[in-house]
């Protein structure tokens, strides 16, 4: 299994500008999250599904959409990019239907808006 | 709503000393608890977690939790600390006890000197 992969690895955009950060697992799992890292921040949600066709917002939804029409993908996109969303962003997924509760995270994708 | 404290942004010990990472948190209901190591310029990874059961709870790579309900604590420790353990920690509560939503500490950055 691949587990849990994320492209492009690193992007530069200019204000304004659009993208998706694509997000993939094949583990099969129902939960797919995104979240943002800054420093001295931690991790930040913004925005998870339980299931395709499922979504909803978390911490720090404004200026991202997401959706998930299959199990497999959660593509995260940015509508029009500022710099305040210059960040590493990170995908995770995970098999809630057993509860294990572990969360199978991505390798990031580090993003800079100038 | 839940939160994290993690007491310390960055922690230093010498090889084989021991690993004393802090971490408080508030919920209001019964928490499900982890700690996820992340390397450099990598994703997270699960070291361990507590849900239900034992308060000591035992992870990968040597490290332990104790869940101290009436101290509402899970510090991380690990008795002799390696070089290899140089990363940053993250605390992490479930959002709503069973759910998959994590809320994170800010991270504690663990550096070991030869």
């Amino acid at each position: 299994n691949a587990g849990v992969t994320q492209t492009p690895k690193f992007q530069v955009l200019k204000t304004g500008q659009s993208m998706t950060l694509q997000c993939a697992q094949d583990m099969n799992h129902e939960y797919m999250s995104w979240y943002r890292q800054d420093p001295g921040m931690g991790l930040r949600l913004i925005h998870y599904s339980v299931g395709a066709g499922i979504t909803d917002q978390g911490e720090v939804p404004n200026g991202y959409n997401v959706s998930r029409s299959t199990t497999e993908d959660f593509p995260l996109r940015l509508l029009s990019a500022a710099p305040s969303q210059t960040s590493v962003y990170f995908c995770a997924s995970s098999y809630s239907r057993f509860e294990t509760y572990e969360q199978y995270f991505g390798p990031g994708t580090r993003l800079t808006v100038t | 709503a839940q939160s994290v404290t993690q007491l310390g942004s960055h922690v230093s010990v010498s090889e084989g000393a021991l690993v004393l990472l802090r971490c408080n948190y508030s919920s209001s209901v019964p928490p499900y608890l982890f700690w996820y190591v992340q390397y450099p310029n990598q994703g997270l990874q699960l070291l361990l977690k507590y849900t239900t059961g034992a308060t000591l709870v035992k992870g990968i790579n040597g490290f332990e939790a104790e869940f101290k309900k009436s101290e509402t604590s899970f510090h991380l420790t690990k008795p002799s600390a390696h070089m290899s353990d140089a990363a940053e920690y993250f605390c992490a509560v479930s959002e709503e006890g069973g759910s998959e939503k994590l809320v994170f500490g800010k991270g504690t950055k663990l550096t070991v000197n030869p």
